[in-house]
């Protein structure tokens, strides 16, 4: 069983639209964070999210957290071709984390020029 | 001292053979985590480090696999008598102690391909 499930897992949109993908789980995350990551490549931190109903914007990308801290979603505007990636959300289950990492299975993001 | 880095990049090995990867944290860090990362999949935990003490091991890590950090700076992971299913991204990550968040930064990883 997953503990985190991330929606949809495969995405492909035109460049200039607007998406959201997600990230569930039945488990209370002390933190949740979201990565991108390339072919090839290791995650790159976008974002860490704490507090129940918390938002952060990065740009055109928009972060929110569950009010139970239990899920969170990532809302893109007006897509670019460099957007396209594996969208990654990891967490510490707990109310108090437990030091390692646990990741959902990603949605990969195709952005059409 | 930029990021991450992990080397090799890449390693081809037979199956059987031993193999070694080496990372080097963000250099204020005190913790190392290392995870493996198979096609499709997110990356999954197989231990880590706080300073130079191993404290936790997953079960995905089995006798074969041996994980060091000698002095609280660089790792080294060691697989032994290596098995196709060994194939993998192998990450290496750290991050700064800090209450209630654990902000974990990523290497590039090394690819192992096991003939």
């Amino acid at each position: 069983t997953q503990l985190l499930e991330q929606s949809p897992q495969f995405l492909s949109i035109q460049e200039g639209e607007n998406l959201t993908v997600y990230c569930n789980s039945s488990s209370v995350f002390s933190s949740l964070q979201w990565y991108r990551q390339e072919p090839g490549e290791g995650p790159v931190l976008l974002v860490t999210v704490v507090t129940g109903g918390e938002v952060k914007k990065l740009k055109r990308l928009t972060f929110q957290f569950g009010d139970a801290r239990k899920d969170s979603s990532l809302h893109i505007t007006a897509a670019q071709p460099g957007d396209t990636g594996l969208y990654l959300c990891a967490g510490e289950p707990g109310h108090f984390g437990n030091e390692k990492l646990t990741f959902g299975t990603g949605t990969r993001l195709t952005i059409i020029p | 001292d930029t990021g991450v880095s992990q080397d090799p990049r890449h390693k081809i090995t037979k199956r059987g053979q031993n193999v070694t990867f080496r990372c080097d944290p963000i250099s204020e860090h005190n913790r190392l985590y290392w995870y493996r990362q198979t096609l499709g999949q997110g990356p999954e935990f197989l231990t880590y480090f706080q300073n130079e003490a191993q404290l936790e091991k997953s079960r995905l890590l089995s006798d074969r696999f041996s994980a060091e950090r000698p002095k609280g700076s660089f790792s080294t992971l060691e697989i032994q008598h290596t098995e196709q299913g060994d194939s993998a991204m192998y990450l290496c990550a750290s991050s700064l102690e800090q209450r209630n968040i654990n902000e974990q930064f990523f290497g590039p990883g090394t690819r192992l391909t096991v003939l």
